[in-house]
């Protein structure tokens, strides 16, 4: 198995514009879930998905962001407008139990 | 609300000690504990997982406790190796559902 696979791995942005971020989860798992990691503030779960439907976006920071799960290898979080607040490392990960959750490898975004 | 609280400082030791991490919790005992491995450049990785009614789990040279007298969590490596650096992350979930919350982690640095 190939793991969390997200892409891009680096994206280098201007204020203003869309950033679209890419997570194929682990064949199987029933669960995913969006993080936002950064030195002061850690480890930030964004929203999650359960059978690709989604249950808490209650850490999405605000309108700009949204998440979709059209199916269950696939998820995009979306970033519109993109402002430099938002710079930090973006991972995906997936579960099928309750614990044990398989992070991808993230994606680092600067947002300048 | 629940929070997860880790040693900000770096730990170094030397290769072939025992490292010890700490990891406290400030408000209800949590179901379970987890603890993450997590190098420069990747997500977290799982390691072990101890619920409230475990004592001790071990895994080769892992060992994890939880004292909920203390609202505590020590996380053990034994005959620590240089490959063993890296920050370790503990996390608990927040209440009923899958949401995770993170302490920021402790950086162990094992000298050769």
């Amino acid at each position: 198995d190939a793991g969390v696979i997200q892409s891009p791995r680096h994206e280098v942005t201007e204020m203003g514009q869309e950033v679209t971020l890419r997570c194929k989860p682990i064949s199987g798992h029933n669960s995913l879930f969006w993080y936002r990691q950064t030195m002061m503030r850690g480890l930030e779960l964004l929203i999650y998905f359960n059978n690709n439907v989604p249950i808490d976006d209650s850490g999405m920071p605000e309108d700009r962001f949204s998440a979709k799960m059209p199916n269950a290898s696939f998820s995009t979080l979306k970033i519109q407008p993109s402002e430099p607040r938002d710079s930090a490392v973006y991972f995906c990960a997936s579960s099928l139990d309750t614990y044990g959750y398989t992070f991808g490898s993230g994606t680092r975004l600067t947002v300048v | 609300s629940q929070k997860i609280e880790q040693n900000s400082e770096a730990l170094n030791i030397q290769e072939g000690k025992t490292a010890t991490l700490t990891c406290n919790y400030t408000n209800y005992s949590p179901a379970y504990l987890q603890w993450y491995r997590q190098d420069p450049g990747r997500g977290p990785v799982f390691l072990l997982l101890i619920r409230e009614n475990e004592k001790e789990k071990r895994k080769e040279r892992l060992k994890v406790t939880f004292d909920t007298t203390l609202k505590q969590s020590l996380f053990h490596i034994t005959a620590s190796q240089p490959a063993d650096s890296a920050t370790y992350l503990c996390s608990t979930n927040a209440g009923n559902n899958r949401k995770l919350i993170w302490g920021l982690g402790t950086s162990l640095a094992v000298n050769p």
